[in-house]
């Protein structure tokens, strides 16, 4: 099964919103509403950031949300700041037990 | 804090097999599937597999099916990966990560394990 296709990069001025698409099919985003984001800093483990479409864990920021349309899901990140640029990706339920990530998006912060 | 404490670093020539621990603490380990996850270099996480804790019953995904055996020892909160027929490209940091039935909640991460496989 291939990744989630996502694009490589996007990039924002502090204090603009940016969003991050991760597009699937009718296998995984398409039916399963259990879509996660994580956020990965250089030499560092991922982090989780939304779960579950648009739930944020304690201690995340709210300018993070999530929503998904279709085969498609998206993370916003609003009021963009330094300390956001890092590496994204998403991970979707593939059904029969199966989870599958996206290949991954470097935000940069101008 | 909920933690999980993953093995050192491994160095394999193309063929071997090598065995990850990934070592849980601070939570009940049979409430929490634990899932592996790689990520060669410069490249996105790829999903492994998955364990239940609690009968041990487990899904590998199609990638690494009958080349990846993934166990556990319930005295020690301590999940097993191992991987056979290593070849170059299976080089990547291996990552044990909690999550919850049916949430798709990835979190926490285990500090991740190294695996070069070289000649």
């Amino acid at each position: 099964q291939s990744a989630l296709t996502q694009p490589a990069s996007v990039s924002g001025s502090p204090g603009q919103s940016i969003t991050i698409s991760c597009t699937g099919t009718s296998n995984d985003i398409g039916i399963y509403n259990l879509v996660s984001w994580y956020q990965q800093c250089p030499g560092k483990a991922p982090k989780l950031i939304i779960y579950e479409g648009n739930t944020r864990p304690s201690g995340v920021s709210s300018r993070f949300s999530g929503s998904r349309s279709g085969y498609t899901a998206s993370l916003t990140i609003s009021g963009l700041q330094a300390e956001d640029e890092a590496n994204y990706y998403c991970c979707s339920y593939a059904g029969s037990d199966t989870w599958i990530f996206g290949g991954g998006t470097k935000l940069t912060v101008l | 804090q909920v933690q999980l404490v993953q093995s050192g670093a491994e160095v394999k020539k193309p063929g071997a097999s090598v065995t990850l621990s990934c070592k849980a603490s601070g939570y009940t380990f049979t409430s929490w599937y634990i899932h592996w996850v790689r990520q060669a270099p410069g490249q996105g996480p790829e999903w492994m597999g998955v364990l239940n804790p609690t009968g041990g019953a487990t899904t590998y995904s199609q990638n690494f099916q009958g080349r990846v055996t993934m166990t556990r020892d319930t005295s020690t909160s301590t999940v097993y990966m191992e991987m056979n027929s290593l070849k170059v490209d299976d080089t990547a940091v291996y990552y044990c990560v909690r999550v919850g039935a049916s949430t798709g909640r990835f979190d926490p991460w285990g500090q991740g394990t190294l695996v070069t496989v070289s000649s």
